[in-house]
């Protein structure tokens, strides 16, 4: 079945150390996003990509890194830049152009990760 | 960019009707989503409107006015189970740039 996958579920970073959260998708989809949650709060835009090899930066991208080498994947890095990292981090894809407005349900989440720092 | 206004809190009685507005700003307005979320879960869809009017679905309603940058989702006959957070969320035409609002939180009493 299609679906989108984030791993791993848990993570923890140490002081001054990068971290990847992976994101792969198997239904097709042109755009993909990141978002980061803090408790009781909405998710932010990190960055997004709507096609192969391009992306932008979202409302709160200092301190991560994104890539979008191909369609299927699109990993985030949280850099040492990024003073408070903990959060739990969303990974979302989606059709674009005409086939969104045929059907609402378009945007397909993964399931989460949840990174700490120690 | 994109500005999208909700409610931070509501409350209502089991049976009752709540209505969660949703106001936004964007240049190139593609269309309005509203998801359920529960605490460390992902989002859950429940409509998506791009042009004006009411959609219904079962319990849900959602509700847009273009013109007035406006939305609406009405939760009727309130079970304990929806209580959870309701994120409003835009899509934006040129380059679909997909933002939430902070959400609203509806704690439903017995």
């Amino acid at each position: 079945d299609g679906g989108i996958t984030q791993s791993p579920k848990y993570l923890f970073r140490k002081e001054g150390q990068n971290v990847t959260l992976s994101c792969e998708q198997n239904l097709n989809h042109d755009a993909m996003y990141w978002y980061r949650q803090d408790p009781g709060q909405g998710l932010r835009l990190i960055y997004y990509s709507q096609i192969v090899n391009d992306f932008q930066k979202g409302d709160i991208a200092e301190g991560y890194s994104v890539s979008r080498e191909k369609k299927e994947s699109f990993p985030l890095t949280v850099t040492s830049a990024q003073k408070n990292p903990t959060a739990f981090y969303l990974c979302a894809s989606s059709m674009v152009g005409r086939a969104i407005k045929l059907s609402g349900n378009t945007i397909y989440f993964g399931e989460g990760s949840w990174l700490t720092v120690v | 960019g994109q500005n999208i206004d909700q409610p931070t809190e509501m409350t209502a009685t089991e049976g009752a009707i709540v209505q969660i507005n949703c106001t936004y700003q964007t240049s190139g307005f593609n269309g309005l989503f509203w998801y359920q979320q529960h605490a460390g879960e992902a989002p859950t869809f429940l409509s998506y409107n791009v042009l004006d009017g009411l959609e219904e679905k079962g319990r849900f309603s959602s509700f847009l006015s273009r013109s007035k940058g406006y939305s609406y989702l009405l939760l009727k006959e309130l079970q304990m189970k929806d209580s959870a957070s309701y994120l409003c969320a835009v899509v934006r035409s040129n380059d679909y740039k997909l933002s939430f609002g902070a959400g609203t939180t509806v704690t439903v009493r017995a």
